[in-house]
This record gives C-alpha cells, sequence and structure tokens, in this order.
C-alpha cells in the first residue's frame, strides 16, 4: 500500500473538459510533485510545491494548473487538453524539497480523447 | 551536462540467478543517488537510496547497491531474482541545481524480465 494517494485511478476526458487531479498525503511532508510519464519512458517533472508555495513549474502549459490548498494536498486542474497529454500523472511527496527520498502515488491514468 | 545514464534497456535474467542494474552519472560532485522500482501500471516504489557513508547500501527486497565515486556508478544488485522482481527499474540522482536547490534526474530505465 502507498502512503501517498491519488484520485481518480482513471480518467478519460474529452478536450474541451474541466477535471482535476488529486492527491493526499499524511506523512508530514512539506514538499510534493507531480510527474507525467508516458509509456516506456521514466517520469518527467512537471511541478514542485515546497511548504505550499509553487517552487519549480519545468515550462509546462497552462493547460495544466497546480494547486496546493494545505501541506496534505495537492491538486492539478486539467483544462482543454490534448490527446498528446494522455499518460500516466504521478504525485509524489518528501519531506523536503529533492533533499530526501521521495514518496510515490500509483498515479491517475489518464486520456484524452 | 549532469546526466543519469542506465545504459541496459532490457535485461533477462532466469529465476533464482544473479542481477546486476548498471547507473551511471555525470555531475561535478557527490550526488544523491536512488534506486526506484515500477511494477506496470503502478507508481515508483523507493528500493534503496545513498546520500552519504557506508557505500555499500542495504534496501528493500534484499536489493543491495554499490557507490564508486571513481566510475561515477551506483550499481544495484540481488544475489537470487524472483519471478516477483520482474518490473521497470529506475536509477535516480539528485543533482544541486544551483543555490540550495536540488533537482531530481531520472535514468530511462531498465526493464527486467524473469525467466522460470
Amino acid at each position: 500500500d502507498t502512503e501517498v494517494t491519488q484520485t481518480p485511478k482513471h480518467l478519460v476526458m474529452g478536450m474541451t473538459n474541466k477535471k482535476s487531479l488529486k492527491c493526499e498525503q499524511h506523512m508530514g511532508h512539506r514538499a510534493m510533485y507531480w510527474y507525467k510519464q508516458k509509456a516506456k519512458k521514466p517520469p518527467e517533472l512537471m511541478f514542485v510545491y515546497s511548504y505550499e508555495k509553487l517552487s519549480i513549474n519545468e515550462s509546462v502549459p497552462s493547460r495544466f494548473s497546480p494547486e496546493c490548498p494545505n501541506s496534505s494536498l495537492l491538486n492539478l486542474h486539467l483544462h482543454a487538453l490534448q490527446p498528446e497529454d494522455s499518460a500516466l500523472y504521478l504525485c509524489a511527496s518528501s519531506q523536503v524539497e529533492f533533499d530526501s527520498p521521495l514518496h510515490f502515488g500509483n498515479g491517475t491514468r489518464l486520456t484524452v480523447t | 551536462a549532469q546526466s543519469v545514464t542506465q545504459p541496459d534497456i532490457h535485461i533477462t535474467v532466469s529465476e533464482g540467478a544473479s542481477l546486476e542494474l548498471r547507473c551511471n552519472y555525470s555531475y561535478g560532485a557527490t550526488p544523491y543517488l536512488f534506486w526506484y522500482v515500477q511494477s506496470p501500471g503502478q507508481g515508483l516504489q523507493l528500493l534503496l537510496k545513498y546520500f552519504s557513508g557506508d557505500t555499500l547500501v542495504q534496501g528493500i527486497k534484499g536489493f543491495e547497491a554499490e557507490f564508486k565515486r571513481s566510475q561515477s556508478s551506483f550499481n544495484l544488485r540481488k544475489p537470487s531474482v524472483h519471478w516477483s522482481d520482474a518490473a521497470e527499474y529506475f536509477c535516480a540522482v539528485a543533482m544541486n541545481s544551483g543555490g540550495s536547490n536540488y533537482k531530481l534526474t531520472f535514468g530511462k530505465g531498465t526493464l527486467l524480465t524473469v525467466n522460470p
């Protein structure tokens, strides 16, 4: 069982839809991350939140909008996505930003039609 | 430029055989080093990490890794592979990207197949 919980597990959305991915951890970690993983590829960093503030944005298109409502929650709001955005979206957390091991959730498998 | 290399895209071993997965990095200082494992459709699970100290580190599931500074390597080993070890293995390196900031870079991964 993972200590980082992601919902939903699977999501199918059209290009005009608005949806959100959710991530929750209760380990007291102060850094949270969104990664995107295409098939047979390593995870690619999208965003990092440190102490609830956006620390890193890896030049991600604005159709992806992260939000960190509190230290335990991380959301990723999706709007007007493209089919090439279909991927496994992984959330992770760590005690502090990158200076400690990352704990990953099981991901949300997103399909954009 | 900072980089992580896993030279083997796919490795096949027989159950019970020993395993070594290779990882090399390019960085001017000693980074933080990790090995993660990913089963199909799952997230990544940390196997082990090296920050400092003893260069031979023990992890979960019977895995170990050795940091060799002279070779800029952090190879993962297991003396006897089990069928359940079949998965994708990622080496990851946290390197200083400026000031007190670190950035985690993943290798491209090695897919392990275990034959009965």
